[in-house]
């Protein structure tokens, strides 16, 4: 079975400091996608990135940062210079390749961030 | 591209009663993702469908919950014989058959009093 575990559950931070949202996650596929979704007060997930499991290269995407680690089962996302406008929920998700990368996600309980002004 | 809606927003019932919520995905979206999410979790898999046909149903998804696309665009989800433990989020998602993401809708918040 497949599990995702996310162990911060609320985080607050001023603004400009950075933060990193920890996702763990359990599976016993080896082909695998991990997902990470934002959702801002307005309720509606938005999609952040995916990574298959055969490629470990850390994505930086302007203050967006993601570090795969499969040693340690870990999918870690950081932002730097944090903004109030990043305040919302984060989710990490998983899903198993055999059908489909997006055909069925398991997601963890979500990390509540607030970025105080 | 106007998005995946979810009609309606918010829906108040009563126990015991049937409801049913409408989903229309991105319109060259073939598949159709429902989920279910309460409050202070992440999101849980229902069923998906590719095209009209549904391809995955959760163990989650009891015999009252029943959900059809029927032309392979828009889909509902239907609850008979509501009970409290049904009150969620219900969120609906579209994507393409190997896109990279899901697209959400803002979803239905479910009330059974």
């Amino acid at each position: 079975a497949q599990k995702v575990t996310q162990a911060q559950t609320e985080i607050s931070v001023v603004e400009k400091e950075d933060v990193t949202l920890d996702c763990v996650y359990e599976t016993r596929d080896t082909t695998y996608y991990l997902f990470w979704y934002k959702q801002p007060p307005s309720g509606e997930l938005v999609f952040l990135i995916r990574r298959n499991s055969f490629d470990e290269q850390n994505e930086i995407s302007g203050r967006y940062s993601w570090n795969f680690q499969k040693s340690t089962s870990s999918f870690n996302f950081t932002i730097t210079a944090s903004q109030v406008v990043d305040s919302a929920v984060y989710f990490c998700a998983l899903s198993e390749a055999w059908a489909g990368a997006n055909s069925k996600l398991t997601f963890g309980k979500g990390i509540t961030l607030s970025v105080r002004p | 591209d106007t998005g995946v809606s979810q009609d309606p927003r918010h829906k108040i019932t009563k126990r015991g009663q049937n409801v049913t919520f409408r989903c229309d995905p991105i319109s060259e979206h073939n598949r159709l993702y429902w989920y279910r999410q309460t409050l202070g979790q992440g999101p849980e898999f229902l069923t998906y469908f590719q095209n009209e046909a549904q391809l995955e149903k959760s163990r989650l998804l009891s015999d009252r919950f029943s959900a059809e696309r029927p032309k392979g665009s828009f889909s509902t989800l239907e609850i008979q014989r509501t009970e409290q433990g049904d009150s969620a989020m219900y969120l609906c998602a579209s994507s393409w058959d190997g896109g990279e993401k899901l697209f959400f809708g803002s979803g239905t918040q479910l009330s059974v009093l």
